[in-house]
C-alpha cells in the first residue's frame, strides 16, 4: 500500500536559519510527490511537486524540495526561514491509479523571531 | 485566489439536525474530493468524483453522502449531525483527466463544523 511519512510532528527554527521538514515516502512505480502549506483556518495550498526530471525541485515562497530515490524521500527546504513561514506542512503522493493523492501527517513549522 | 469555493466557513449546529456543505469551483475541473481533518490535522479522504453522475467512498468510513449533478458542484451531506461530525471539512479539485493528477489539487478554505 501506498504511504507517506512525515516523522516530524513539529519544527522549530529560528528565523534566517535554514529549515527542513522531512517527508519519505513508500509507492508503487513512478513516485509523483507534492508539497502543500496550510495556514489557520484556511485551506491547503499547493507548493511545489516532483514529477520527473531534475531532483532538486524550486517551488513557492523560496521553498525548494530534493528528490532522494535511493533514499526515498522528498524533503523540503528553505535557506533562510521567515516568521511568516511558520505554517502546518504536508507532503503527499499520487496513488499508482493516479486518481488520488496520499497525505502525509502534516509537520508543525515554527519560526522564531 | 483559489477559484473553489466553500460555504459555510463556520457552522455551529445542534445534533440531529440535517447539514448541506457546499463546494464550487469555477475551473472546470472534472475530479472533486472531500477530505476531513481531525484536530490532528490529519487529512482523511471520505469521498471523491471523477466526473458529473459518478461518486466514490474514500479511505476514511464516512456517515455523510455526496452528488455530483454538475461539474461545478460536489455538496457534502450529513443527513443527522452527532458530536463526533465535529470537524473541518475541506474540499478540493484536479484536471484528472487530463493531466492524470499531476498538477496537484486545489483547495478550497474549509468548512470548520461543530455539533453540538
Amino acid at each position: 500500500a501506498q504511504s507517506v511519512a512525515q516523522p516530524e510532528d513539529q519544527v522549530n527554527v529560528a528565523e534566517g536559519n535554514p529549515l527542513t521538514v522531512k517527508c519519505t515516502y513508500s509507492v508503487s512505480g513512478n513516485p509523483y510527490l507534492f508539497w502543500y502549506v496550510q495556514y489557520p483556518n484556511r485551506g491547503l495550498q499547493f507548493l511545489l511537486k516532483y514529477i520527473t526530471g531534475d531532483n532538486l525541485v524550486k517551488g513557492s515562497y523560496g521553498f525548494e524540495a530534493e528528490f532522494n530515490k535511493s533514499q526515498t524521500s522528498f524533503h523540503l527546504k528553505k535557506p533562510s526561514a521567515l516568521v511568516s513561514d511558520s505554517a502546518l506542512y504536508f507532503c503527499a503522493a499520487l496513488n499508482s491509479g493516479y486518481s488520488t493523492l496520499t497525505f502525509g501527517k502534516g509537520t508543525m513549522l515554527l519560526v522564531s523571531p | 485566489e483559489a477559484d473553489i469555493y466553500q460555504t459555510p466557513r463556520y457552522l455551529v449546529i445542534g445534533t440531529g439536525k440535517k447539514i448541506t456543505l457546499e463546494c464550487s469551483q469555477t475551473m472546470g475541473h472534472d475530479k472533486m474530493y472531500w477530505y476531513q481533518q481531525d484536530p490532528g490535522m490529519e487529512l482523511h479522504l471520505i469521498h471523491y468524483s471523477y466526473g458529473v453522475n459518478s461518486t466514490e467512498k474514500g479511505d476514511l468510513s464516512s456517515e455523510s453522502t455526496v452528488s455530483r449533478i454538475r461539474t461545478e458542484h460536489f455538496p457534502l451531506t450529513l443527513e443527522s449531525a452527532r458530536p463526533s461530525h465535529t470537524s473541518q471539512y475541506l474540499c478540493a479539485s484536479s484536471e484528472y483527466p487530463r493531466t492524470g493528477g499531476m498538477d496537484g489539487y486545489t483547495f478550497g478554505s474549509g468548512t470548520r463544523l461543530t455539533v453540538v
